[in-house]
């Protein structure tokens, strides 16, 4: 079946860096990929819509400068934390959609750890 | 904006007991599907409900679309202690970005 890559798995930075974190469609064209966040035993929050070659669509209340989306293949959506502060911490999920239908999968997320 | 409230937050059943989970949305949806994340995982797509009405059954679970396509709702028969999880429902909106709204999800655990 489809397979969603996000990497890395788990990540740790400083205050005040910034970290990228890469979603990928391994076997299909996804024009469409989706940003979340999760907290811990809570829902997704969606983040951010990115569309290949566009910019990306933020849902309200999310800074785009802070989490800075680039999709710039079919295959590739990054999502970069910058100026990366303890409150960011969390698990990042992306998901992308398939092109010739209406199913979406999701990676297998990213846990962020800001110290 | 579109919102989806899914009952109950928490359900503890021992094995071999029955489980539903519910989910309504403030809005007509074009599709809803349900995700199960165990703990410390990813979501993993179970469905998609599209039809008005729509029922499916896997195995000893059952998911229903309502007649207006604003609720639905997951049944496991016989809940076993491999069930264990947080359900999602989500609601696909319309138009071509396809974006989902979660649920707060209902977390299920199972007393052997």
């Amino acid at each position: 079946g489809a397979v969603v890559s996000q990497h890395p798995s788990r990540v740790i930075c400083k205050s005040g860096t910034s970290v990228k974190i890469e979603c990928r469609s391994l076997d299909f064209q996804a024009t469409t990929m989706f940003w979340y966040r999760q907290f811990p035993k809570k829902s997704l929050m969606l983040m951010a819509t990115s569309n290949e070659g566009s910019k990306a669509t933020y849902e309200q209340g999310v800074e785009k400068d802070k989490f800075l989306i680039n999709h710039a293949s079919l295959t590739l959506s990054t999502l970069t934390v910058t100026s990366a502060h303890p409150e960011d911490s969390s698990f990042y999920i992306c998901s992308a959609r398939d092109y010739s239908g209406n199913t979406i999968y999701f990676g297998e997320g990213s846990w962020l750890t800001v110290v | 904006g579109q919102q989806v409230m899914q009952i109950p937050q928490y359900q503890h059943v021992q094995e071999g007991e029955d489980f539903t989970t519910y989910c309504n949305s403030s809005t007509t949806l074009s599709n809803i599907q349900w995700y199960k994340q165990r703990p410390g995982g990813h979501p993993v797509f179970l469905i998609q409900l599209v039809k008005s009405g729509e029922v499916k059954k896997q195995k000893r679970l059952t998911f229903q679309f309502g007649e207006a396509k604003k609720n639905s709702s997951l049944h496991i028969t016989a809940t076993q202690t491999t069930d264990v999880g947080t359900y999602f429902c989500a609601g696909a909106g319309w138009g071509s970005n396809y974006k989902l709204t979660f649920g707060k999800g209902t977390l299920l655990t199972v007393n052997p």
